[in-house]
């Protein structure tokens, strides 16, 4: 059974930095390119961030380029969001999900329960 | 980045009735890469269709997706209760990936 399971989320404030963690389970972590996508209170799914299955190729939403580092250590089969300078507008629950493999992709196909990050003072 | 539009923003309907959700792209789409997810409150998103016509794993034929270029479409046959909930469009493949805003289906 395909598992994901994001942690790491919680209270921070503005200016700081949160590190999720999202650990695979149930299928090769190896052949699949992972996302990150958040869901501020009350909002719509925004994409935010996806690495490819070697870790040699990542995207980011403009809304967070250059502020959080999508990476993924294959050997524990755990991706990971490194997030930087953190305002109110990146209050959200984050989601880890499953993409598709190097030859071809049916959408995010697996989501994990979701990790709710708050930034406030 | 490609924009995607979905309409209505909610939706009125009885169980039984069929529901039919649009999703329009600010620029041709691939078919390829169009994906309609499911979302119930409290819950992570669930993949229904992929491909723009294909259905995911688990889903039932009630189900179906269609369209191409700029105009995609999700219908919903004979609507039953645990239908109603919040229905996403996304354009993936290439970055960035996008989602639509949501069209909200409730119980009239």
């Amino acid at each position: 059974e395909v598992q994901l399971v994001e942690s790491g989320g919680g209270l921070v404030q503005p200016g700081g930095s949160l590190r999720l963690s999202c650990a695979a389970s149930g299928f090769t972590f190896t052949t699949y390119w992972m996302h990150w996508v958040r869901q501020a209170p009350g909002k719509g799914l925004v994409w935010v961030s996806r690495i490819k299955t070697d870790g040699s190729d990542r995207g980011y939403a403009d809304s967070v380029k250059g502020r959080f580092t999508i990476s993924r250590d294959n050997a524990k089969n755990t991706l990971y969001l490194q997030m930087n300078s953190l305002s109110a507008e990146d209050t959200a629950v984050y989601y880890c999900a499953r993409g598709g493999t190097n030859r071809g992709s049916i959408g995010l196909d697996y989501w994990g329960q979701g990790t709710l990050v708050t930034v406030s003072s | 980045e490609i924009v995607l539009t979905q309409s209505p923003g909610t939706l009125s309907l009885s169980p039984g009735e069929r529901a039919t959700l649009s999703c329009r792209a600010s620029q041709s789409v691939s078919s390829s890469s169009l994906a309609w997810y499911q979302q119930k409150p409290g819950q992570a998103p669930r993949l229904l269709i992929y491909g723009a016509s294909s259905r995911a794993t688990g889903i039932p034929d009630k189900f179906s997706g269609s369209g191409s270029g700029t105009d995609f479409t999700l219908t919903i046959s004979r609507l039953e209760p645990e239908d109603f909930a919040v229905y996403y469009c996304q354009r993936y493949g290439s970055s960035p990936l996008t989602f639509g805003q949501g069209t909200r289906l409730e119980i009239k």
